[in-house]
């Protein structure tokens, strides 16, 4: 089967614009994370779903960051206004149930994000 | 809160020598602990992890880490390093009871060379 996809890979952007990335989690898994990779803060936790809902959100660093899952599949991540300090790649991962430990999360290959 | 600390942003060494990658992790209670290794160009794979039970845990590629709660410590080793070991190596907690919200580390950038 197939493991997590995201797009696009790569993403240019000029300071101002909004984007749009995309995670489609392994089919039936019912957790999903957004984890951000950036050389100056390493590897950050943003946000955590749940079938749709998201119970935890602390992650996400200002609110031009926004989220959303339909369906218990697809997730996008919305950053709108970019800043050059969004810059970094986006990781995207899913799990099986989402319980402490027990499931592996498995990541997809990310979304590098630049912005000029 | 929960945090991981990575003793050495880059280790170097020989192929065929021994492999030790430092995690100190500070947590009220016992996390759950996990290694995670990025090859270049690729996504995050999970090496190992220590839930409960054996502190002596064995993960793939012939790594293993050793929880030593005194300590709080989650050192990843492997008796011999080969050429295809060179890659960024993350420890991760996650809190126990909880979901699977991964806190990393800064990460280790593993070299090694002939």
């Amino acid at each position: 089967g197939a493991g997590v996809s995201q797009s696009p890979s790569n993403k240019v952007t000029e300071k101002g614009k909004d984007v749009e990335l995309r995670c489609d989690p392994i089919s039936g898994h019912t957790a999903l994370y957004w984890y951000r990779q950036s050389l100056g803060q390493g590897l950050e936790f943003l946000i955590y779903f749940q079938g749709n809902s998201a119970p935890d959100k602390s992650g996400l660093p200002s609110d031009r960051f926004s989220a959303e899952r339909t369906g218990g599949s697809v997730s996008t991540l919305t950053i709108q206004r970019t800043q050059q300090e969004d810059s970094a790649v986006y990781l995207c991962a899913s799990s099986l149930s989402g319980g402490a430990g027990l499931d592996e999360q498995f990541f997809g290959p990310g979304t590098r994000l630049t912005v000029l | 809160a929960q945090s991981v600390t990575q003793l050495g942003s880059h280790v170097s060494v020989s192929e065929g020598a021994l492999v030790l990658l430092r995690c100190n992790y500070s947590s009220s209670v016992p996390p759950y602990l996990f290694w995670y290794v990025q090859y270049p160009n690729q996504g995050l794979q999970l090496l190992l992890k220590y839930t409960t039970g054996a502190t002596l845990v064995k993960g793939i590629n012939g790594f293993e880490a050793e929880f030593k709660k005194s300590e709080t410590s989650f050192h990843l080793t492997k008796p011999s390093a080969h050429m295809s070991d060179a890659a960024e190596y993350f420890c991760a907690v996650s809190p126990s009871g909880g979901y699977n919200k991964l806190i990393f580390g800064a990460g280790t950038r593993l070299a090694v060379h002939p």
